[in-house]
């Protein structure tokens, strides 16, 4: 049975950095071919990918956000983190955490969310 | 990387089929097979529904086919529901080794 499960600030302040932390469950994140993606949703809005971490410490940033982004794992506790700079009210958002495997590119095991809101 | 482009809707009436398009460009749909799709209910967490273009995960039904060809890909539900009603993405591997997402079709049974 694989989980994951996002924890972090449900408020943060503008400017402020965000740090979310995703604990998965039934699958690790050293195992060849895990890969951990980091996915948010604004409000009412589509799906947005942002950052992805590789079984082998390989990071990816989204193009329009990468300046603002840091994604790492620690394999003692089997999580992977994603920080986020300079937080701004438009980051108000469900924030995702999602597994591939296998060396594949497609999102199997998703986490429940968590909603950041961004407001002084 | 722009989002692909998707209907924002699609309806039908049970026991119909539809079909939501997926559109992209050579930097990510028409350069890999690796396009999946997901649905979404509202307030839960998205589910895969088809991966690597046409393939289903398990427990997934065979009423959910996927396909491609060129820069759009294409997800068709046949013998609609009133459980398939719920938010549809696309998303894509680039040449960037990155992911895009679609813009979202929401689906209504009728």
């Amino acid at each position: 049975q694989v989980t994951l499960k996002e924890s972090g600030p449900a408020l943060v302040k503008p400017t402020q950095t965000l740090t979310l932390t995703c604990t998965i469950s039934g699958s690790s994140v050293s195992a060849g071919g895990m890969r951990v993606s980091w996915i948010r949703q604004p409000p009412g809005k589509a799906l947005e990918w942002l950052a992805r971490i590789d079984w082998d410490d390989d990071e990816f940033y989204s193009t329009s956000l990468k300046t603002r982004l840091t994604v790492s794992k620690d394999t003692s506790k089997n999580q992977v983190v994603l920080t986020m700079t300079n937080m701004d009210p438009v980051d108000t958002a469900t924030y995702f955490c999602a597994r591939t495997y296998s060396y594949s590119y497609y999102f199997d095991y998703w986490g429940q969310g968590t909603l950041v809101t961004v407001s002084s | 990387q722009s989002a692909l482009t998707q209907p924002a809707s699609v309806s039908g009436s049970p026991g119909q089929s539809i079909t939501i398009s997926c559109t992209g460009t050579s930097s990510d749909v028409g350069d890999y097979d690796f396009v999946s799709w997901y649905q979404q209910h509202p307030d839960k967490a998205p589910k895969l529904m088809i991966y690597e273009v046409s393939n289903r995960p398990s427990g997934v039904s065979n009423r959910f086919s996927g396909s491609k060809s060129g820069n759009t890909a294409s997800l068709t539900i046949s013998g609609l529901q009133a459980e398939d009603e719920a938010d549809y993405y696309c998303n894509s591997y680039t040449t960037s080794s990155t992911h895009v997402f679609g813009t979202g079709t929401k689906v209504t049974v009728l």
